[in-house]
């Protein structure tokens, strides 16, 4: 099972909107609800940022937000702040290995 | 409040084994999901594997069936993930994750680093 398809970089100013994109196949995130999004900054464990497509945990700030078309799902990050620079993965549950990383994006605030 | 505790760095020799925890707490340990994560220096996430406390139901990642061991005591609120010998490419950081109610994993442990060198 390869990893899901994320652009290495992705970069944006305050207050911009950036977009972060995962494509798989209909194997995995095409055929699943089951995406979500993790935030990584150095040195720190992943933290959820994003479930079953584009539903918000508690206390995730809501210029957070995701969504899916077809195999490929999408996340964005509105009024872009220095504290969102950091790695971002997605993950889909696949019918082949259970789950999938993507391959991970790293967000600079320029 | 959900906690997952893992033990401590490692530095072991190639060719030894090695077995690390990640106890859970503040939740009913059996009922959810337990997923084992690889981040190598500099690299991303990989999910090596899952287990399922109550009937340790164990899935593996291709690339790591055969290679580790996941297993889990429900009596101690314990999951583990365990090698019979070590490899130098084995050098990474280990974080378990406990599964939601719905797709995502949103409790995860603050990460257990080993590292293998001769």
């Amino acid at each position: 099972q390869s990893a899901l398809t994320q652009p290495a970089s992705v970069s944006g100013s305050p207050g911009q909107s950036i977009t972060i994109s995962c494509t798989g196949t209909s194997s995995d995130v095409g055929g699943y609800k089951y995406v979500s999004w993790y935030q990584q900054h150095p040195g720190k464990a992943p933290k959820l940022m994003i479930y079953d497509v584009s539903n918000r945990p508690s206390g995730v700030s809501n210029r957070f937000s995701g969504s899916k078309s077809g195999n490929t799902a999408s996340l964005t990050i509105s009024g872009l702040q220095a504290e969102d620079e950091a790695d971002y993965y997605c993950s889909s549950y696949t019918s082949g290995t259970f789950y999938v990383f993507g391959s991970g994006t790293k967000v600079t605030v320029l | 409040e959900v906690q997952l505790v893992q033990s401590g760095a490692e530095v072991k020799k190639p060719g030894e084994s090695l077995k690390i925890s990640c106890k859970g707490s503040g939740y009913s340990f059996s009922s959810y999901w337990i997923g084992w994560v690889r981040q190598m220096p500099g690299k991303g996430l990989e999910w090596m594997g899952f287990i399922y406390p109550v009937n340790s139901d164990t899935r593996y990642s291709p690339s790591f069936q055969g290679q580790v061991t996941i297993s889990a005591d429900k009596s101690v609120s314990t999951a583990y993930l365990q090698w019979s010998s070590l490899k130098a490419s084995d050098t990474a950081m280990y974080y378990c994750a406990r599964s939601s109610v719905s797709g995502g994993w949103d409790d995860w442990g603050q990460g257990t680093l080993v590292t293998v060198s001769s």
